[in-house]
């Protein structure tokens, strides 16, 4: 896998903050974090293009490495249609390359 | 909503036989992929199109070809599809701004089963 993720699974309380971990060897021109729910194609949370770059939308906040090889998702209060697959993904030459993905289930 | 519409959306078959994934947009992008969805692997790119005739492999392509005649519809081949062809397949497109983004939107699936 050429993204790695971290971790595997996250089973986490209503209302809790979780972070989702990606990191590689290779560097990217763009990283993005989608999420997939059930019986559904992954969809765009979070987008980052510059090195360094700090970006928030609503309650998820995402970093991108200074490297451009890795990054981490926040999401603060967390609720229960937070649920899902979380995915970070690389951009380089037209090409997207995903993580293996980190399963979120939120306790009422 | 994207208009992408992928089809079949369920298909059975057994080991052997040939089997043909349609993805088909209505946005008139220039990028679409095809990829496969498999526990503990994420998406994996299969092949990928950035044009009409022009398409490349992607990380598992071995078992797979692909074919663009028309912007709008890219379809997926299994020549003789094997038990580990097994999976859920994902067509998606570029944006209008991509790759500017790294924005992709996919389809619903094609979950295919080979016996």
């Amino acid at each position: 896998q050429l993204l790695e993720q971290s971790p595997q699974f996250l089973s986490i309380q209503e209302g809790e903050n979780l972070t989702v971990y990606c990191n590689s060897s290779s560097v990217f021109s763009s990283l993005q974090w989608y999420r997939q729910e059930p019986g559904e194609g992954p969809v765009l949370l979070i987008a980052l293009y510059k090195a360094g770059e700090l970006t928030s939308n609503g309650r998820l906040t995402a970093q991108f490495g200074i490297t451009r090889k890795d990054s981490f998702l926040n999401i603060s209060a967390s609720i229960p249609s937070d649920v899902g697959i979380y995915f970070c993904a690389g951009l380089n030459d037209y090409k997207l390359s995903f993580g293996a993905g980190t399963t979120v289930t939120v306790r009422a | 909503d994207a208009g992408i519409t992928q089809s079949p959306r369920h298909k059975v078959t057994e080991t052997g036989t040939p089997v043909t994934l349609r993805c088909h947009q209505t946005e008139n992008h220039r990028y679409m992929y095809w990829y496969r969805q498999d526990p503990g692997h994420g998406l994996r790119l299969i092949h990928y199109s950035y044009g009409v005739k022009d398409t490349d492999k992607g990380e598992v392509s071995d078992g797979y070809s692909v074919s663009r005649s028309k912007t709008e519809d890219f379809l997926l081949t299994l020549e003789s599809a094997t038990s580990s062809q097994t999976s859920v397949y994902f067509c998606a497109i570029g944006g209008t701004v991509f790759p500017n983004t790294g924005e992709l939107f996919f389809g619903e699936g094609s979950r295919l089963t080979v016996l």
